[in-house]
């Protein structure tokens, strides 16, 4: 059981590259969500699904999408990287909303140059 | 609206003497409080969470928190530091129907030997 795991850990990207970073969760969890963590703050919310076929934007969607096509799989996709996406990446998975535990990945740090 | 406020965003404590992380909540129904735990270059950890049980909360490593609706508080403790404690900690507010977790800005625990 290894919980949510994220790929790559690290990534380099010139200014108006497109990726992917995947996301993956093997706990059967409906709810799978993408964060942002900037440097000295909280987390913020990307993009949440609460099922296969189903995403909605959280806080921040701007430059991002996702789909979701496997209750396993989450990934979220850059586009046309900006430095303002300079950050650190997390997936989070639950069973269902409000009290349930988050469970988070290792995250996947992401610097646009 | 719902919002976290630590009051501290640095803790120092010596290893041995007791730990206090404060959290401050605003929120309009009744709330679900969680306290996360980042130790560096990790994922997020959940350490404990209300949810409208009992106001004293225990968590993992020794770690409690109690819930003071009065006061609109919601402080970490632990009555004596270990140096495996150094981290960064997060106090974490949603409403019980809810996806979204709003993030405090974090608070770091030095803890010196």
């Amino acid at each position: 059981n290894a919980g949510v795991t994220q790929t790559p850990k690290f990534r380099i990207l010139k200014i108006g590259q497109s990726m992917t970073l995947q996301c993956t969760q093997d706990m059967n969890h409906n709810y799978m969500y993408w964060y942002r963590q900037d440097p000295g703050m909280g987390l913020k919310l990307i993009y949440y699904s609460v099922g296969a076929g189903i995403t909605d934007k959280g806080e921040v969607p701007n430059g991002y999408n996702v789909s979701r096509s496997t209750t396993e799989d989450f990934p979220l996709r850059l586009e046309l990287a900006a430095p303002s996406q300079t950050s650190v990446y997390f997936c989070a998975s639950s069973y269902s909303s409000g009290q349930e535990t988050q469970y988070f990945g290792p995250g996947t740090r992401l610097l646009v140059l | 609206a719902q919002s976290v406020t630590q009051l501290d965003s640095h803790v120092s404590v010596s290893e041995g003497t007791p730990v206090l992380l404060r959290c401050n909540y605003s929120s309009s129904y009744s709330p679900s409080l969680f306290w996360y735990v980042q130790h560096p270059n990790k994922g997020l950890q959940l350490l404990l969470k209300y949810t409208s049980a009992a106001t004293l909360v225990k968590g993992i490593n020794g770690f409690e928190a109690e819930f003071k609706k009065s006061e609109t508080s919601f402080h970490l403790t632990k009555p004596s530091a270990h140096m495996s404690d150094a981290a960064e900690y997060f106090c974490v507010v949603t409403e019980s129907s809810s996806y979204k977790l709003i993030f405090g800005s974090g608070t770091r625990l030095l803890v010196r030997p």
